[in-house]
């Protein structure tokens, strides 16, 4: 398909691991993001990784690239309540006009809870 | 703290009304786009200006949608006439795109609009 895909939902308690994965369309995508949107607020990129790349770890985020089966995974370590939020995957796939737009998922919906 | 503004953040306005939102990009952005948010179809793009030109607009229903870009510092969505199939929150975001494929998108607060 087309689609940039991600599961819907996700519930951890808090101090656990959260893992969110993504699953995207072109194998070209030089660059992938993660965006954060918190309620009532714009996105705003958390990371990114180069398609070069099969990890990134930044602080309590570890990104997972699987190019082969086109599957990327952030992981957040010690989940926080501030945590919750909705995440988006994202990948940049280069239009025939031959510039890069940004092909967002659904979305998923963070729940930390105590 | 450079940030993209947009205006107004909340809009309530009659089906049939024009709606104009407003963008104001990070100084020194060369690229400019809309989007908009809803629960069902999620983030959809609208349009997308590079160097104030438009680039792709393909995500945008021609018939009453518009977008423009009168100088560098604004970008303008219009709506008219509006129809209550129109609410949802409507995001500007900017970016800096040169020679490499990075493409970070800085997004504004959005603007949820009502269209009643």
């Amino acid at each position: 398909g087309e689609d940039v895909e991600q599961s819907l939902f996700l519930s951890v308690r808090e101090g656990d691991s959260s893992v969110i994965n993504c699953t995207y369309t072109d194998s070209s995508s030089t660059y992938l993001y993660w965006y954060k949107q918190e309620p009532g607020a714009g996105l705003q990129l958390l990371t990114y990784i180069f398609s070069n790349m099969d990890m990134k770890q930044d602080q309590r985020l570890t990104v997972l690239l699987n190019k082969k089966d086109k599957h990327l995974s952030l992981r957040i370590a010690d989940t926080q309540t501030g945590d919750s939020a909705i995440y988006f995957c994202a990948e940049s796939r280069l239009n025939p006009g031959g510039y890069n737009k940004l092909i967002f998922g659904a979305g998923t919906r963070l729940a930390v809870h105590p | 703290d450079a940030r993209v503004t947009q205006t107004p953040r909340h809009k309530v306005t009659e089906m049939g009304q024009e709606v104009t939102m407003r963008c104001q990009p990070i100084l020194g952005h060369n690229t400019v786009f809309w989007y908009r948010q809803t629960m069902m179809q999620g983030l959809e793009l609208l349009a997308y200006f590079r160097n104030r030109a438009p680039l792709d607009d393909s995500g945008m229903p021609k018939d009453r949608f518009s977008a423009e870009m009168p100088d560098a510092t604004l970008a303008t969505l219009k709506i008219q006439p509006s129809e209550p199939r129109d609410s949802a929150v409507y995001f500007c975001a900017s970016g800096l795109v040169g020679v490499s494929s990075y493409n970070e998108q800085f997004f504004g607060p959005g603007t949820r609009l009502t269209v009643l």
